[in-house]
């Protein structure tokens, strides 16, 4: 069983640049959720998609976005980057809705700083 | 909205004995999820243990388990026998029951396994 991976492992942008950050889900699991970890703090929620539309959003701006492929993979997206989007950005993968599988598994993450 | 406390930043604990690290939380709903995460420095989020809170009895997972309060809206971490592997990051957070909710973090606990 394949696990959670994310792409690149670590990245440095400049401000007011584009990036994209790349999630593959664990095998089976058809929803994948995005979180911010800033420094010292503990992870902030963007948002989630299930079977590739968007199903809930955290207090992120509209220059985060995102998209889920039809095999579950996922990418985030951050437009005019700002120095305060420097963090760890987390993917996690989950199976099913209603309460079939609610564990999110987690991927090694992505460090993203802007200078 | 929910909220997920963790009054302790930073804690330690000697190989082989034994610590408790807090968590309280607030929310309206009746039925909801606990888990604690944790994170060592490599940076993955790993599940420790989850607790369902429709369930009375404390969950257990090997050295590790949970003091759960539903009254007092408490739920702590108990590891016995530390070891230094335990040495990490400690995330509390909370997830609705309604399936693929997003999780809800508390700032976490640094905890320090000392040989």
């Amino acid at each position: 069983e394949t696990g959670v991976t994310q792409s690149p492992t670590h990245l440095i942008k400049t401000r007011g640049q584009q990036v994209t950050l790349r999630c593959s889900s664990q095998s089976g699991h058809n929803t994948v959720s995005w979180y911010q970890q800033a420094l010292g703090q503990g992870p902030q929620f963007i948002f989630q998609y299930y079977r590739e539309e968007e199903n809930g959003r955290g207090n992120f701006p509209p220059r985060f976005s995102g998209l889920q492929f039809p095999n579950y993979s996922s990418e985030l997206n951050v437009n005019a980057l700002e120095l305060d989007d420097s963090a760890l950005y987390l993917c996690a993968s989950s199976a099913g809705l209603a309460g079939v599988s609610y564990e999110q598994y987690f991927g090694p993450g992505t460090r993203l700083t802007v200078t | 909205a929910q909220t997920v406390t963790q009054s302790q930043p930073e804690m330690s604990v000697q190989e082989a004995e034994t610590v408790t690290l807090s968590c309280t939380y607030d929310t309206s709903e009746s039925n909801y999820y606990l888990f604690w995460y944790k994170q060592p420095p490599s940076r993955q989020m790993i599940l420790v243990i989850r607790q369902e809170a429709y369930k009375q009895q404390n969950a257990t997972e090997n050295r590790f388990s949970v003091n759960f309060q539903k009254a007092a809206k408490s739920f702590s971490l108990k590891i016995s026998d530390s070891q230094l592997g335990d040495t990490a990051m400690y995330f509390c957070a909370f997830m609705r029951h309604s399936g693929n909710t997003p999780l809800v973090f508390g700032k976490g606990t640094r905890l320090s396994v000392i040989a």
